[in-house]
């Protein structure tokens, strides 16, 4: 299994208060990407990273910010946290873009409650 | 811009039956075709992929996809199930030059003993 892991993998907070979701990967792997899970939905892409410093918006990255200060750690911040936002979120890693022979590997993901 | 359907949000299978879980796509340009499955309560694993070359691919488990232009389809098989198939399954698409995959919205598999 690919070293990829999540904290914390369950978390249970209040509309309004700010929530930050840690990624830690131990691949050295230059793509990382946040996306969220709903029914009926499939997976998103909320944010990704493509380096150290270096990140672009997905197709649902309003009320989420993300930060990438080492290559093994991709952060992801919600600044006010809405009902929304109660989802199940997945990090995953690359070598490259998607586009290609490399895989995404996904880590265990974090289940989200916002009350 | 890249889609992805997957008309079938839940199929119930007998055990030792064949299945059939369908995806079809959307691009404009040649694309990367994926198949992800998740068991409950744990991340996604790649099952298969297809890049280039044959149009038939063989992944994980037993499982195999084919790759049809004609059709912009995608569709897993398996030709005899287990309780352990239990899943959730995504197709998921990538468009040559892009750097964001597409996911399909899922097809439950529930194996029947």
């Amino acid at each position: 299994d690919a070293g990829i892991t999540q904290s914390p993998r369950h978390k249970v907070t209040e509309t309004g208060t700010p929530v930050t979701l840690r990624c830690h990967q131990t691949e050295n792997h230059r793509y990382m990407y946040w996306y969220r899970q709903d029914p009926g939905h499939g997976l998103r892409l909320i944010h990704y990273s493509y380096g150290v410093k270096d990140t672009d918006k997905g197709e649902v990255s309003d009320g989420y910010s993300v930060s990438r200060s080492k290559t093994e750690d991709f952060l992801l911040t919600l600044e006010s946290a809405t009902s929304s936002q109660t989802s199940v979120y997945f990090c995953a890693i690359s070598e490259s873009p998607s586009g290609g022979t490399d895989t995404q590997y996904f880590g265990p993901g974090t289940r989200l409650t916002v009350l | 811009a890249q889609s992805v359907t997957q008309l079938d949000s839940q199929v119930p299978v007998f055990e030792e039956a064949p299945v059939e879980l369908r995806c079809n796509y959307s691009s404009s340009v040649s694309v990367y075709l994926f198949w992800y499955v998740q068991y409950p309560n744990q991340g996604l694993q790649l099952l298969l992929k297809y890049l280039s070359g044959s149009t038939l691919v063989k992944g994980i488990n037993g499982f195999e996809a084919e790759f049809n232009k004609s059709q912009t389809s995608f569709h897993l098989r398996k030709p005899s199930v287990h309780i352990s198939d239990t899943a959730e399954y995504f197709c998921a698409v990538i468009a040559f030059g892009n750097e964001k995959l597409t996911f399909g919205t899922g097809t439950r598999l529930t194996i029947i003993p």
